[in-house]
């Protein structure tokens, strides 16, 4: 059984391009999260969506910021216009269900020149 | 809000144990911890839902107490393996997600 997979793992972009962010969850999850993480942080909650709905977006910013998680396909992370502050690891993590165990993914390392 | 996690980092040196708390000010439904290596993803350690229940993981183990929104996590013979820092993750009982702690970063030297 295949765990969280991210892509890319490493993404580099220069300021003002857009940056999308994938993941899969595991089989059978139908809960993802996404969460920020600067160098030395901790992990900091963005978006918590199911398959076709966003749940929670309490922690992304209102601006630039997306998110979606279609019938099919992977969940996407979609940073617009992106700035310097957003250089960070982006982690994705998967549930079977509300409140269950969240397993992480490995994360893609955004930098922006 | 984001709990808070005690002490911020510790070091020890193997087969020495320790304890890593985690104090929430809302009431939880469950408690879930996770150990992250550097440059790496978070991995679960364990989750103690309400009732008071301690778990085990090897010589890791944890408790949980409702009352006080505590949680601790103890390790105990530590191996150089434990490196890393451990996160707490309350789930408040009318919240639908995690919120971690800032990180306790554990040292073990040989």
């Amino acid at each position: 059984n295949a765990g969280v997979m991210q892509n890319p793992r490493h993404l580099v972009r220069r300021r003002g391009q857009e940056a999308r962010l994938r993941c899969s969850p595991m089989k059978g999850h139908s809960h993802v999260y996404w969460y920020r993480q600067l160098p030395e942080e901790g992990l900091k909650f963005m978006v918590y969506l199911q398959k076709e709905n966003i749940i929670d977006e309490s922690g992304m910013p209102k601006e630039r910021f997306s998110a979606e998680f279609p019938k099919e396909g992977p969940s996407i992370l979609r940073i617009q216009q992106v700035v310097r502050g957003d250089s960070a690891a982006y982690f994705c993590a998967s549930s079977p269900g509300l409140r269950d165990t969240q397993y992480f993914g490995p994360g893609t390392r955004l930098t922006v020149l | 809000q984001q709990p808070v996690q005690s002490p911020q980092a510790v070091i020890l040196r193997e087969g020495e144990d320790a304890v890593i708390n985690c104090s929430s000010s809302k009431a939880l439904y469950s408690v879930h911890w996770y150990r992250q290596k550097h440059g790496e993803a978070p991995v679960f350690l364990m989750i103690l839902l309400k009732g008071g229940e301690q778990k085990g993981h090897e010589k890791i183990s944890a408790s949980f107490n409702e009352k006080k929104q505590q949680s601790s996590l103890y390790l105990t013979a530590s191996q150089l393996s434990y490196s890393g820092t451990y996160f707490c993750g309350p789930l408040e009982t009318s919240g639908s997600r995690l919120t971690f702690g800032e990180g306790t970063q554990l040292t073990v030297n040989p």
